[in-house]
């Protein structure tokens, strides 16, 4: 069973750019979460959807942006790029239940911005 | 406010020694704890998960305990190997489970010398 992929793995952009960041879950997941590491702050959730429907949602501005599509596919945006948004972007797929199980997680994008 | 600790340094072991890494919590009640390990430039990998009844789990030379009076978490590696080197994070779910629910600590960095 294939894991969870992101696209690109890396990517450098420019301030005030946009950018769009994909996510394939495993098949079958229906959860699909985005999370924001840097060195300083570690781990940081910023969103969740479920079939389509964000679900939950991070301590981020409205810069950060995110969909889900019918075959549990996602994305997520940034908009206005700022220099402190250079991190590791990473998505987390988990079961169907969602609940008591664990999360998924693909490679991550690279983003740098300059 | 919600916090996770984890060691800050890097944890330094001898090969074949027993490495414990700790995580504490204050003001969560998560029903589960999972520990996840990190190498550098890539996402993270499930380890081991445990729930709020549960007081110990083992996983061939990995163990994890729950103590929810001490709100803290302890991972043993035994049997250490230089390839168990790598960053390992703690992450709490006190919503329910799955990728949405999980706060992550910053992660211990474990070294292990030959």
């Amino acid at each position: 069973k294939a894991g969870v992929t992101q696209t690109p793995r890396y990517l450098i952009k420019t301030r005030g750019q946009q950018v769009t960041l994909s996510c394939s879950p495993i098949s079958g997941h229906r959860s699909v979460s985005w999370y924001q590491q840097t060195p300083g702050q570690g781990l940081q959730f910023l969103f969740e959807y479920f079939s389509e429907t964000q679900r939950n949602k991070g301590n981020f501005p409205g810069r950060f942006s995110g969909r889900q599509f019918s075959n549990s596919r996602s994305e997520m945006n940034v908009s206005t790029l700022e220099l402190g948004d250079s991190a590791l972007y990473l998505c987390a797929s988990s079961a169907p239940q969602g609940r008591g199980t664990e999360a998924f997680f693909g490679q991550g994008t690279r983003l740098t911005v300059v | 406010s919600q916090k996770i600790e984890q060691n800050s340094e890097a944890l330094n072991i001898q090969e074949g020694k027993t490495a414990t890494l700790t995580c504490n919590y204050t003001n969560y009640s998560p029903a589960y704890l999972q520990w996840y390990r990190q190498d550098p430039g890539r996402g993270p990998v499930f380890l081991l998960l445990i729930r709020e009844n549960e007081k110990e789990k083992r996983k061939e030379r990995l163990k994890v305990t729950f103590d929810t009076t001490l709100k803290q978490s302890l991972f043993h590696i035994t049997a250490s190997q230089p390839a168990d080197s790598a960053t390992y994070l703690c992450a709490l779910d006190d919503s329910g489970g799955g990728a949405d629910g999980l706060t992550f600590g910053k992660g211990t960095h474990l070294i292990i010398q030959p």
